[in-house]
């Protein structure tokens, strides 16, 4: 069974400073793939970044990026120049195995101006 | 369409009543998933269709709880006998079939009074 764990409940940062979210996972499969979702009010869940376990570099997508310890089971999010549409709430997931994406339970990001 | 559409956006009903939610997927897209997410928690896999087949409905709580796709579009996600418990918002998504692919609607809360 695969776990996802989010310990930061709601995080704050200020306007174009950079904040990390926290993720650590359980898996007992070798190949899997990890993800960042948004969620803001609407309640669609927005792709930010994936990353293959296979893939030692780690992801980034423009002001997003990812900082993957496969060892650790850890897979942080770093947010740079943070901006008030950041705002929202922050799923890591995992899939691996099947099809199914596991959540964690998410971290609310507020961005101050 | 352009994205996964889903009605009702909101919906209220008695316990005990019967409910139907739908699922319009993006074109094309040959797998769609439920899931469920209750306040406060990340989603949480309900069932995963493969064209017209349920391919995992291993998350579905109950015999309450039952989805059709029946010509490998749209799908309805089918609720009986409500309870108050199942209140939560419903998320469908649709991909085209590789990891990460995966576009979410906007869901629909349901709220059992």
């Amino acid at each position: 069974a695969q776990t996802v764990t989010q310990s930061q409940p709601e995080m704050s940062v200020q306007e174009a400073e950079t904040v990390t979210l926290s993720c650590t996972y359980d898996t007992s499969e070798s190949d899997y793939y990890l993800f960042w979702y948004k969620q803001p009010p609407s309640r669609q869940m927005i792709l930010v970044i994936r990353q293959e376990a296979y893939k030692q570099q780690n992801a980034t997508e423009n002001r997003f990026s990812v900082n993957f310890q496969k060892a650790a089971k850890s897979f942080s999010l770093k947010i740079s120049d943070s901006q008030l549409g950041d705002a929202a709430m922050y799923f890591c997931a995992s899939q691996g195995g099947s099809e199914k994406l596991v959540f964690g339970k998410g971290t609310k990001l507020t961005v101050n101006p | 369409g352009a994205g996964v559409s889903q009605t009702p956006s909101n919906k209220v009903t008695e316990k005990g009543k019967y409910v139907e939610l739908r699922c319009d997927p993006i074109s094309g897209h040959t797998a769609l998933y439920w899931y469920r997410q209750s306040l406060g928690q990340g989603p949480e896999f309900l069932i995963y269709f493969q064209g017209t087949g349920a391919a995992d409905d291993s998350g579905l709580p109950n015999d309450r709880f039952f989805a059709v796709r029946p010509e490998g579009s749209v799908s309805t996600l089918k609720i009986q006998r409500t309870e108050r418990g199942d209140s939560a918002v419903y998320l469908c998504a649709s991909s085209p079939g590789h990891p990460g692919g995966y576009t979410f609607g906007s869901g629909t809360r349901l709220t059992v009074v």
